[in-house]
């Protein structure tokens, strides 16, 4: 059974920085494309960022490219995403997303999501 | 980027009765990649249906996808107490990958 346990969500400043983290287990971890995917509070949902299989080619959604970093650990089955310059707007759950087996970036498992709080 | 408008915003249904769900695509998706989740207050989304028409592992067949170019459609035939939710379309076919704003389905 696909498991994706996020962690790291936080209350946090404006301006300041965390790192979120999501264990996956239950698949082949190397062998997927991972993503983060975030909710604000009683709105829709929002591609954030995604990293290939082997993790040489992350990808940010512009609201977020500059700021945030999307990066894997393949020995340790873990995904990343680290988030400088926090806006009150970066306030969410993010989870973290794998991939389908057939082309193309949906996304076929989620984790329960990190709650991001980013406020003075 | 791809805009995706979903309609209705709300459908108000009563357990039995049949749920269509509209997905309209700001420009043609040439390969059809559609995906279509089902979110419950609390819970992350879950996938129902991809590349249009396949449905995911466990969904059951009261759900169907279908659609091409611009026009897409979720179908539910007989709703169970269970469906009732708010339903996301996402395109992945050209990047930026998008989502639509959600449709709620609320029990009559």
């Amino acid at each position: 059974e696909v498991q994706l346990l996020e962690s790291g969500g936080s209350l946090v400043q404006p301006g300041g920085s965390l790192r979120l983290s999501c264990a996956a287990s239950g698949f082949t971890f190397r062998n997927y494309v991972m993503t983060w995917v975030r909710q604000a509070p009683g709105k829709g949902l929002q591609y954030v960022s995604g990293i290939s299989a082997s993790g040489d080619s992350p990808h940010h959604a512009d609201s977020v490219k500059g700021r945030f970093t999307i990066s894997r650990d393949n020995s340790k089955n873990t995904l990343y995403l680290q988030m400088n310059s926090l806006r009150v707007e970066d306030t969410a759950i993010y989870y973290c997303a794998k991939t389908g087996d057939v082309g193309g970036w949906y996304y076929e498992s989620w984790g329960q999501g990190a709650l991001v709080t980013v406020s003075s | 980027e791809v805009l995706l408008t979903q309609s209705p915003g709300t459908l108000s249904l009563s357990p039995g009765e049949r749920a269509t769900l509209s997905c309209r695509a700001s420009q043609s998706l040439g390969r059809n990649y559609l995906a279509w989740y089902k979110q419950k207050p609390g819970q992350a989304p879950r996938l129902l249906i991809y590349g249009t028409s396949s449905r995911a592992t466990g969904i059951p067949d009261r759900f169907s996808g279908s659609g091409s170019g611009t026009d897409f459609t979720l179908t539910i035939s007989r709703l169970e107490p269970e469906d009732f939710a708010v339903y996301y379309c996402q395109q992945y076919d050209t990047p930026p990958q998008t989502f639509g704003q959600g449709t709620e389905v609320e029990m009559k």
